[in-house]
């Protein structure tokens, strides 16, 4: 257990709806990514926050957005959704030490639109 | 651009044999981490072995160990007295201080008994 958590574990919806993933992350990292990963394909990284702030962004499309809240746990939202957005989305904190950058992931959350 | 290669699709290796995965990572960094990363059909992401680029020791965590090779910009993960529980997915990831990590596509190892 990476002592990070995400939820749902699961999510099915519908094109063109919206979904939020949640992830908290272990106590006392303050940093948070979001990775997504499509069918048997690596992680691209989306976004990056730090203690509440956007630090870095990837191929995140418009239609995609996250925040990071005061209490660290961060969401993803995910909006008129596409077939092509099916995927697991990890989230991976660290502490954002420069002598050691080491992530940790959560379970990951399964999305499948129909 | 840093990218990160992994020209092996698909690995295959016998029950306590030893098998290496090949990595190959382009920077104009000095400054950065390497890592390996399992993933099990459960796709939970599990850290294998990190390698700090500042350390000329190869790193070693048990059965697993890597060869750094700075120049080369190669970094392989050699996996000794394999077991049935070794197989998975295996990614290579390079990621500088604080930063995202970038991802290889995968190699995906199976293990005969």
């Amino acid at each position: 257990d990476s002592g990070v958590t995400q939820t749902p574990k699961h999510l099915i919806t519908a094109t063109g709806q919206r979904v939020t993933l949640r992830c908290s992350p272990r106590s006392g990292d303050l940093s948070v990514y979001w990775y997504q990963q499509s069918l048997d394909q690596g992680l691209q990284f989306l976004i990056q926050y730090y203690n509440g702030e956007e630090r870095a962004k990837g191929n995140i499309l418009e239609r995609f957005s996250a925040q990071q809240f005061p209490d660290l746990h961060s969401e993803l939202n995910l909006s008129s959704l596409e077939l092509g957005d099916s995927a697991l989305y990890f989230c991976a904190s660290s502490e954002r030490d420069r002598v050691i950058n080491e992530q940790f992931f959560g379970p990951g959350t399964r999305l499948t639109v129909l | 651009a840093q990218t990160v290669t992994q020209s092996q699709p698909e690995m295959s290796v016998q029950e306590a044999e030893t098998v290496t995965l090949s990595c190959t990572y382009d920077t104009s960094e000095s400054d950065y981490y390497l890592f390996w990363y399992k993933q099990p059909p459960s796709r939970q992401m599990i850290l294998v072995i990190r390698q700090e680029a500042y350390k000329q020791q190869n790193a070693t965590e048990n059965r697993f160990s890597v060869n750094f090779q700075k120049a080369a910009k190669s970094f392989s993960l050699k996996i000794s007295d394999s077991q049935l529980g070794d197989a998975a997915m295996y990614f290579c990831a390079y990621g500088p201080p604080t930063d995202k990590l970038i991802f290889g596509t995968g190699t995906r190892l199976q293990v005969f008994p």
